[in-house]
């Protein structure tokens, strides 16, 4: 079983400065790595995904994450946050083992961006 | 090429009446799994089905609750005899290919309210 833990429920930012949104995970076999946006009053949309090789994955939105094996994290950053950024961000985990790819999600974090 | 949709997108119903929650997946996608979301938490893994099949239900509360995936037709959560512990945000994923090989696509989410 697999468990992941976003340590800042919420995160407020000023527009254009930098933000990372935190991500440990724990699981007895090796994971794929995820995170999803969710805007208000819309499902999860993919960032990003972590599969294999380069440990720096680049994602939509100007979004990019880093997979720490030894630190079990995968957190996210941008480098200069936008109004539009504001949102709930879930980061979440998958089996590698688990032919059907269920998710485990973590509890979320509010990014709120101010002007 | 229309998204994952989900009906109702709110759903209102009092103690002991049932809850239908339906999702129809994006066009080509076979494989659909629902998850719920309690207020202030993450998403929580329920049932993955293919069509006509329940592959995973490891997530699904052992009394009351039901899902199906017909040949013809949309995926329907059923919750039976509803009480105010299932209110909460039911998001239904959907992906052409079982594993990390496709991306799971989110519907925009049925939040029930339980009176």
């Amino acid at each position: 079983a697999q468990s992941v833990t976003q340590l800042d429920s919420q995160v407020p930012v000023f527009e254009e400065a930098p933000v990372e949104l935190r991500c440990n995970y724990s699981s007895s076999v090796s994971v794929y790595l995820f995170w999803y946006v969710q805007y208000p009053n819309q499902g999860l949309q993919l960032l990003l995904k972590y599969l294999s090789g380069s440990t720096l994955v680049k994602g939509i939105n100007g979004f990019e994450a880093e997979f720490n094996k030894s630190q079990t994290s995968f957190h996210l950053r941008k480098p200069s946050v936008h109004i539009s950024d504001t949102a709930e961000y879930f980061c979440a985990v998958s089996d590698q083992g688990n032919a059907g790819n269920m998710l485990t999600f973590g509890g979320g974090t509010r990014l709120m961006v101010k002007p | 090429n229309a998204g994952v949709m989900q009906n109702p997108r709110h759903l209102v119903r009092r103690r002991g009446q049932e809850a239908r929650l339906r999702c129809s997946p994006m066009k080509g996608h076979s494989h659909v799994y629902w998850y719920r979301q309690l207020p202030e938490e993450g998403l929580k893994f329920m049932v993955y089905l293919q069509k006509e099949n329940i592959i995973d239900e490891s997530g699904m509360p052992k009394e009351r609750f039901s899902a199906e995936f017909p040949k013809e037709g949309p995926s329907i959560l059923r919750i039976q005899q509803v009480v105010r512990g299932d209110s909460a945000a039911y998001f239904c994923a959907s992906s052409g290919l079982a594993g990390v090989l496709d991306t799971q696509y989110f519907g925009p989410g049925t939040r029930l309210t339980v009176l």
